[in-house]
């Protein structure tokens, strides 16, 4: 089944303490993508990736990082989370470019307390 | 990057027709107008993609005039199970950037 693969579901963790989010995809997909979603502000892109070794900042990239090592798999990393990194993520990916038909992850929320 | 702007909520009732606007003013000729649905804590899940005219799939429609610098996501029949928050997105099939910008999103509430 073609899928994005999210992990972990839910974490907690508190400030400054390294975490990463896995985001693994089996549909031998170009481009992925990450975003954060928070309630009155929709959703904001972090980071986004056109293929192996090349990555490039979203909207909201500060605070975060991200590795294209693999092509199915984009981890973002929290090197030092905070309390305004709480959010609900989301992993995404698609054929080409943003505007081909994104198939999107089952979501992080995480919580830096 | 085209930014879209889409009514912030719309209430239907159970086996109308819905329709939502999305404009696009500044959409550039390589991109395309893709509508994605998303239930709260879940992912946007796709609807429909066009770049033209009028597109059909067994969900819903899509409309898309000649300047393209709006469209519209036609829900027919609604059920309450359409409730959710449906986003229209405008962009390439990548190019000189692979940048995204969602909007606000519509929220539909459909009442029995």
């Amino acid at each position: 089944e073609a899928q994005v693969t999210q992990n972990p579901r839910y974490l907690i963790t508190v400030t400054g303490k390294k975490l990463t989010v896995t985001c693994s995809q089996n549909m031998n997909h170009e481009y992925m993508s990450w975003y954060r979603q928070d309630p009155g502000l929709g959703l904001r892109q972090i980071y986004y990736s056109m293929n192996v070794e090349v990555t490039d900042k979203g909207d909201v990239p500060e605070g975060y990082k991200v590795s294209r090592k693999e092509k199915r798999n984009f981890p973002l990393i929290l090197e030092s989370p905070s309390p305004n990194q709480t959010s609900l993520y989301f992993c995404a990916s698609s054929k080409g470019g943003p505007g081909e038909k994104l198939f999107f992850g089952s979501g992080t929320q995480l919580s830096v307390l | 990057l085209a930014k879209t702007t889409q009514p912030i909520s719309m209430d239907s009732y159970e086996g109308q027709e819905v329709n939502i606007t999305c404009s696009h003013n500044n959409i550039a000729t390589n991109d395309y107008i893709t509508w994605y649905q998303q239930f709260p804590s879940q992912g946007p899940r796709f609807i429909i993609q066009g770049y033209k005219t009028k597109v059909t799939n067994e969900v819903a429609s899509l409309f898309i005039p000649a300047d393209r610098k709006s469209s519209t996501l036609s829900l027919p029949r609604v059920s309450l199970s359409d409730t959710a928050v449906y986003y229209c997105l405008v962009g390439p099939y990548g190019g000189a950037t692979n940048k995204l910008i969602f909007g606000t999103g519509t929220l539909l509430a459909v009442q029995p």
